[in-house]
């Protein structure tokens, strides 16, 4: 069976541009995550999806960043006006609803 | 808030020799307690967990204590193999938090044969 699923695993993009990311969970799984992890540190959570809804997205730095999941399945994370700051590994997870999470490995995306 | 403090590294060992990767935590109440590892070229795996105080969670030889007298988690294995070099995450979910993971920074450990 498949795990997480993410694209693209790279990604160079210029300051100001806009950029998407897409996770494919698990299948069945009703939670999805996004998490962001910068170079020496541990995943930082971003945001959390209870089939189609955000339940929780208090770990979005500002109103740039914005996720959706519009069937309860795939989410695609977007960014917009991309900033240098912004390079990090986007990191996708699923669960089960109180199940363990199952991380993809990641977007690595860079901002020149 | 939430934090968890880990053990800097990077970490060498020889293969055989005993591991310890000190891990302590802040938060209120009583947190579920996990340490999730990242072999090269993979995605985070949990490699196991402790729910409440005084349980040990254990996997492939690991083994992590949740004590809540010193809001630890030490992760320990007793022969270390080459095959555990990785980057080990102690992290913990708190009471309320909608299931949100909080990391430590990670531990690059590396197995010399």
């Amino acid at each position: 069976g498949a795990g997480v699923s993410q694209t693209p695993s790279n990604k160079v993009t210029e300051k100001g541009k806009y950029v998407e990311l897409r996770c494919d969970p698990i299948s069945g799984h009703t939670a999805l995550y996004w998490y962001r992890q910068s170079l020496g540190q541990g995943p930082e959570f971003l945001i959390y999806f209870q089939g189609t809804g955000a339940a929780d997205d208090s770990g979005l730095p500002n109103d740039r960043f914005f996720a959706v999941r519009p069937e309860g399945s795939v989410s695609t994370l977007k960014i917009q006006r991309t900033e240098r700051g912004d390079s990090a590994v986007y990191l996708c997870a699923s669960s089960p609803e109180l199940g363990e999470l199952f991380f993809g490995e990641g977007s690595r995306l860079t901002v020149l | 808030g939430n934090s968890v403090t880990q053990m800097e590294g990077p970490v060498t060992l020889s293969e055989e020799a005993f591991l310890t990767i000190n891990c302590t935590y802040t938060a209120t109440g009583y947190p579920s307690l996990f340490w999730y590892v990242q072999y090269p070229g993979e995605g985070l795996q949990l490699l196991l967990k402790a729910t409440k105080a005084d349980d040990k969670g254990s996997n492939k030889g690991f083994e992590a204590t949740y004590r809540k007298e010193t809001t630890s988690f030490h992760l320990e294995k007793g022969s270390v193999q080459v095959s555990d070099s990785a980057v080990y995450f102690c992290a913990l979910i708190g009471l309320g938090s909608a299931r949100q993971l909080t990391f430590g920074s990670g531990t690059q450990l590396t197995v010399l044969p």
